[in-house]
């Protein structure tokens, strides 16, 4: 039984590259979940899917960022143009209709 | 805007002694509540979960309270074992495979 599989884990850039993250969801699970976790703080919601459709986004998806689910599987996150303030981990988390959430182990972005 | 606080940074307990974690949540539309363990450098891990419609829900070593009055839950592990030593999230949403709004974390540490 696979959990959430996110890549790269660790992904170093300069200021105003463009950087995209992917997230593989345990099998079969219907609802697809990102977040934003700066030092000190809880996860962030981002965003979510269920199947292929984006059914949420919060605030904090600035128009640089586009996340993408095309077949109701995988998923990416895109982040254009980055910035300092991009610096966080972003998890990935999965679940299946109204069941708990799981995590996978996040990508950490750091910007130079 | 903080929508739920967890208000002890970090929390120091002897081995086989209880460990009790608290969480207030300021929106009174939250239903669904959830607890996280996050070890380094991995993800959030799902523990246990509590509907408002209940005051109390157990699992083996952990017990989660609800008081809706007071918008507080606390989670209970007993005995408590030095690998239980981790961060822990509370979490909550307006109901169950929505998105999730966590706190800040509350740091464990079981001493031997």
């Amino acid at each position: 039984d696979t959990g959430v599989s996110q890549d790269p884990r660790h992904k170093i850039t300069k200021r105003g590259q463009n950087v995209t993250f992917r997230c593989d969801p345990i099998s079969e699970h219907n609802r697809l979940y990102w977040y934003r976790q700066t030092l000190g703080q809880g996860p962030e919601f981002l965003t979510y899917f269920q199947n292929e459709a984006q059914l949420e986004k919060s605030r904090l998806l600035s128009d640089r960022f586009s996340a993408e689910r095309p077949k109701g599987s995988f998923s990416t996150l895109e982040i254009q143009r980055t910035e300092q303030g991009d610096s966080a981990m972003y998890l990935c988390a999965s679940s299946m209709g109204n069941q708990p959430q799981h995590f996978g182990d996040g990508t950490r972005l750091s910007i130079l | 805007d903080q929508q739920v606080k967890q208000n002890s940074p970090s929390l120091s307990v002897q081995e086989g002694r209880i460990s009790i974690l608290n969480c207030d949540y300021t929106n009174s539309m939250f239903d669904y509540f959830l607890w996280y363990k996050k070890y380094p450098a991995e993800g959030p891990t799902f523990l246990i979960s509590i509907s408002s419609i209940k005051d109390k829900n157990e699992d083996g070593r952990f017990t989660v309270f609800l008081n809706k009055s007071a918008k507080h839950l606390s989670l209970h592990i007993v005995p408590s074992q030095p690998g239980d030593s981790a961060v822990y999230f509370c979490a909550a949403s307006l109901n169950s495979g929505y998105a999730l709004n966590f706190g800040k974390g509350t740091s464990l540490l079981v001493t031997p």
